[in-house]
């Protein structure tokens, strides 16, 4: 079983605060990583798609890069605002294969 | 409007009956997933399909069954030997399984009493 995990479970964050959060996942077979926000009594959104090792994205005060010979992803929220909170989910897909989730990084952002 | 469908929102059954959840896309994707959410648990994959008539068993697939007679269609039956289906379910569409964003519905809660 593909094992995509995420840190920290949970953080609570002050209005304007930056913060980041961790996916680490296997680098063998890898095909793409996704970031999906999941905003309460909502369906998740995509956030970002990567291929490619050293991709950086950005959204917004939203950003990712991706790290595929060590396995790892990182995202960045400059300047939190309330409306960030939800809770953050990362993927990944190897070739031919569905996505498979990690538990998530839910985000509490204090006004 | 274009997007998933997933039916119901609540669903409430006895143990022991199997129940069927609806999922409908129209953004014509070929990829159509459903997956599992508990408590601390993340989402966990259930079942997928690549394409009609064929799907493939996720991580969690005992006690459930699907079939994709349709493109747009793709149902999934929690049957009486799921040990724990109370659970809120999601369904996702992508323009393929490699690569491609998915697109989620609303969710179904399924609670058995």
């Amino acid at each position: 079983i593909l094992n995509v995990e995420q840190s920290p479970q949970s953080l609570h964050v002050q209005e304007g605060d930056s913060t980041n959060f961790t996916c680490s996942f296997p680098s063998s077979n890898f095909y793409a990583l996704h970031w999906y926000r999941w905003e309460t009594a909502k369906s998740p959104e995509a956030l970002f798609v990567m291929t490619l090792n050293g991709d950086e994205k950005k959204k917004g005060r939203i950003s990712a890069t991706l790290n595929t010979k060590e396995g790892y992803s990182y995202l960045y929220i400059k300047g939190s605002q309330p409306e960030d909170s939800a809770t953050y989910l990362c993927a990944q897909n190897q070739a031919g294969t569905a996505l498979i989730f990690g538990k998530g990084t839910t985000l509490s952002v204090s006004s | 409007d274009g997007g998933i469908t997933q039916s119901p929102k609540y669903l409430f059954r006895k143990e022991g009956q199997n129940v069927t959840l609806s999922c409908e896309q129209n953004l014509n994707h070929d990829a159509m997933y459903w997956y599992r959410q508990d408590p601390g648990q993340g989402l966990r994959l259930i079942y997928y399909s690549q394409i009609v008539n064929d799907f493939q068993k996720g991580d969690i697939a005992e006690g459930y069954s699907v079939s994709r007679e349709k493109k747009e269609s793709f149902p999934l039956t929690v049957t009486s030997a799921q040990k724990n289906p109370t659970a809120f379910y999601l369904c996702a569409s992508s323009i393929g399984v490699t690569g491609a964003e998915a697109f989620f519905g609303q969710g179904t809660r399924l609670t058995v009493v």
